[in-house]
């Protein structure tokens, strides 16, 4: 069974500091990766995806993520936080093995960007 | 477009009671995903449905159960339900399309007393 390890469960940074979230999944095969985020008081939302092709994605926000296979990881970047990034991110995995949707989400990291 | 909706967006149930959630997709999704959260356990995924069926199970018991309608609606069934089944129930649908990403609705918090 696929699982996925977010490195860092809290992060408080100052706004315009750089962020990087790791995130690594163990599973062999052909997976889709996804980066979801949670703003206070609201649902889900997609950031950004990775399902193929250029291994550097871009996402909402200026939010971008970079697949590295040999790595088995998806670290979530963005050059300069501001406090409205303030919210909880989670990495997700999608093994597609029979296909369809089975998304393994890592732990989660609570980011908190002050002013 | 709207987005997936969720009702009801909250719940409180007694131990032994049983409940349905229902959870509409975004218009031309097919396929419905459940997902628990809860603080101690994250999300963990429950099932999905696509065409009607089953097509994958989480790791949860029998209590817990799902169908699909024709006009692709789900609900989500516990039966006999217990203290740790409180959490927020999320609903998530995509397309039939390589990226399989999956949009989420508010969810129902259930809470079991």
């Amino acid at each position: 069974a696929q699982s996925v390890s977010q490195h860092n469960h809290h992060v408080i940074l100052s706004e315009a500091a750089s962020l990087e979230l790791g995130c690594n999944y163990s599973y062999g095969g052909t997976v889709n990766l996804f980066w979801y985020v949670q703003y206070p008081g609201q649902h889900l939302q997609l950031l950004l995806k990775y399902f193929s092709g250029d291994p550097l994605v871009k996402g909402i926000k200026g939010f971008e993520a970079e697949f590295i296979k040999s790595k088995f990881s998806f670290n979530l970047r963005k050059p300069s936080v501001q406090w409205s990034d303030t919210a909880e991110y989670f990495c997700a995995v999608n093994a597609l093995t029979g296909g369809g949707n089975k998304l393994t989400f890592g732990t989660g990291t609570q980011l908190k960007v002050e002013l | 477009k709207a987005g997936v909706t969720q009702t009801p967006r909250y719940l409180i149930k007694t131990r032994g009671q049983q409940v349905t959630l229902s959870c509409s997709p975004i218009s031309g999704h097919r396929s419905v995903s459940w997902y628990q959260q809860t603080p101690g356990q994250g999300l963990q995924f429950l099932f999905e449905y696509f065409s009607e069926t089953q097509r994958n199970k989480g790791n949860f018991p029998g209590r817990f159960s799902g169908r699909q309608f024709s006009n692709s609606r789900s609900e989500m069934n516990v039966s006999t339900l217990e203290l740790g089944d409180s959490a927020l129930y999320l609903c998530a649908s995509s397309l039939e399309t390589r990226a399989y990403e999956q949009y989420f609705g508010p969810g129902t918090r259930l809470t079991v007393t």
